[in-house]
C-alpha cells in the first residue's frame, strides 16, 4: 500500500496570513503515460464531509478560491493557503489516487493564530 | 457536484452486520462509481471499496474482502455497503462519496454513523 504521510500535524496562523501543509507518498504516484501526480487535496470542516479541494497534485476544483493552491516535486506535494482566511479552519487531508487501495494522510489541522 | 444522501445512523452488536445506503436523487449511478470510505474516531480517512456504475464490477480493499459488499439496486436508485462481522474497530462515520473517470471524490454523502457495541 501507498503511505501517505503529513506535515506538520497542525499549526496556527495568523488572518491574512500564508499556510503550508506537506504531505509525502511512500512511493511515486506519477503517470508516466500522462505525466501527472494522481494526488488529491481535501478540506474537511468538523460535522461535515470533506471537500475536494485540488486534483492532480495542482488542478483546483470548480468553486474552490484561488487563494488555495498545491504544488509537487517528486514525492512531495504542497497545498498552500496563501492568505487565511476564517473560514479556512479545518483539517486537511491528501490522498493518493494512484493505485487501489486509495490512501489518505493523516490530516493537518489548521487554526487561527 | 451531486448531492448524495446516505441513510441514518445504526447501532449493531458485534457480530451483526449493517447495510448503509446512498442515493442521489435525480441523479443515476450508471456514468460514474461510487466509493466507501470510513472516519473511525481519530483516525484517517480508510477507503473501504467501489462500485464501478460504468460496467457494474466493484473491487474491495484487501483489508475488508470477505466483509464488504457493495452494490446498486438499480430499484431504489441506491449504492449501498453492508459490512459483515462487526467489531467494536468498525465504528466509525461512513461515506459514500462519488467519482468519475478518476478515484477524485468531487461529492460526498452526509456521513452515517455506525456505532458498534455490546
Amino acid at each position: 500500500d501507498i503511505v501517505m504521510t503529513q506535515s506538520p500535524d497542525s499549526l496556527a496562523v495568523s488572518l491574512g496570513e500564508r499556510a503550508t501543509i506537506n504531505c509525502k507518498s511512500s512511493q511515486s504516484v506519477l503517470s508516466i503515460s500522462n505525466n501527472k501526480n494522481y494526488l488529491a487535496w481535501y478540506q474537511q470542516k468538523p460535522g461535515q464531509p470533506p471537500k475536494l479541494l485540488i486534483y492532480w497534485a495542482s488542478t483546483r476544483q470548480s468553486g474552490v478560491p484561488d487563494r488555495f493552491s498545491g504544488s509537487e516535486s517528486g514525492t512531495d506535494f504542497t497545498l498552500t493557503i496563501s492568505s487565511l482566511q476564517a473560514e479556512d479552519v479545518a483539517v486537511y487531508f491528501c490522498q493518493q489516487y494512484y493505485t487501489t487501495p486509495l490512501t489518505f494522510g493523516p490530516g493537518t489541522k489548521v487554526n487561527i493564530k | 457536484q451531486v448531492h448524495l444522501v446516505q441513510s441514518g445512523a445504526e447501532m449493531k452488536k458485534p457480530g451483526a452486520s449493517v447495510r448503509v445506503s446512498c442515493k442521489a436523487p435525480g441523479y443515476t449511478f450508471s456514468s460514474s462509481a461510487i466509493h466507501w470510505v470510513r472516519q473511525a474516531p481519530g483516525q484517517r480517512l480508510e477507503w473501504m471499496g467501489w462500485f464501478n456504475g460504468v460496467n457494474g464490477n466493484t473491487k474491495y480493499s484487501q483489508k475488508f474482502q470477505g466483509r464488504v459488499t457493495i452494490t446498486r439496486d438499480t430499484s431504489a436508485n441506491t449504492a449501498d455497503m453492508e459490512l459483515s462481522s462487526l467489531r467494536s474497530a468498525d465504528t466509525a462515520v461512513y461515506y459514500c462519496a462519488r467519482s468519475s473517470d478518476f478515484p477524485i471524490f468531487d461529492s460526498w454523502g452526509q456521513g452515517t454513523v455506525v456505532t458498534v457495541s455490546s
